[in-house]
């Protein structure tokens, strides 16, 4: 049981190159989110997906697309990266209750030029 | 709109000590849950602890207790005995939504605890 799993773990891009980042989960959870966080900040939602085929706007959704492709798997999708994208990426997952806490992903981390 | 606000940067605790982190939230729904995570300098997110907007008692988890304080919008993790594995950045968050929507989280910005030998 892996929890959740992201891919890569690090990452260099240049400025208008594009890339899409890969997450999966194997504890059958519905919900999936991404999240960014910068240095002396917290973590901002990005988009999340509440259950299969849908997927909605989180705080900072500008500058990137996702794709809820089934079930296990939610990518993120950088169309052309800008240094403003340079920050830590993690995905996470829960259950569709209200008190289950989020598992997260080990992150990845992008360093855009 | 949701906020939360952690206002101690950095805290220090000495080993076995009991140390409180502060968090104090703002939001105008009337169901919401907190939750505190731990992120050690290897990068993971650790859950910790939640509480429910109604909830009656304080949440315990082990060492790990939330002090929450509904009418003055407080949530502070209590760390008792404090370790120095518990050296790390400490999140508070906040849920919004009801039951059977997505779970997503505000987070503070986080409280970084060093425990000193």
């Amino acid at each position: 049981n892996a929890g959740v799993t992201q891919t890569p773990k690090f990452q260099v891009l240049k400025t208008g190159q594009s890339m899409t980042l890969q997450c999966a989960q194997d504890m059958n959870h519905n919900s999936m989110y991404w999240y960014r966080q910068d240095p002396g900040m917290g973590l901002r939602l990005i988009y999340y997906s509440a259950s299969e085929g849908t997927t909605d706007k989180g705080e900072v959704p500008n500058g990137y697309n996702v794709s809820r492709l089934n079930k296990r798997e939610f990518s993120l999708r950088l169309e052309s990266a800008a240094p403003s994208q340079t920050s830590v990426y993690f995905c996470a997952s829960n259950p569709r209750t209200e008190s289950y806490e989020q598992y997260f992903g080990p992150g990845t981390r992008l360093t855009v030029t | 709109a949701q906020k939360i606000t952690q206002t101690q940067p950095g805290m220090f605790v000495q080993e076995k000590e009991a140390v409180t982190l502060d968090c104090t939230y703002d939001t105008s729904d009337q169901s919401y849950g907190l939750f505190w995570y731990k992120q050690p300098s290897s990068g993971e997110m650790i859950f910790l602890i939640y509480q429910g907007s109604y909830d009656e008692q304080n949440a315990t988890e082990g060492r790990y207790s939330l002090n929450f304080q509904k009418a003055r919008k407080s949530a502070n993790l209590v760390i008792s005995a404090s370790q120095l594995g518990d050296s790390a950045m400490y999140f508070c968050a906040m849920r919004e939504g009801l039951r059977g929507t997505a779970s997503k989280l505000t987070f503070g910005t986080g409280t970084r605890l060093q425990v000193t030998l």
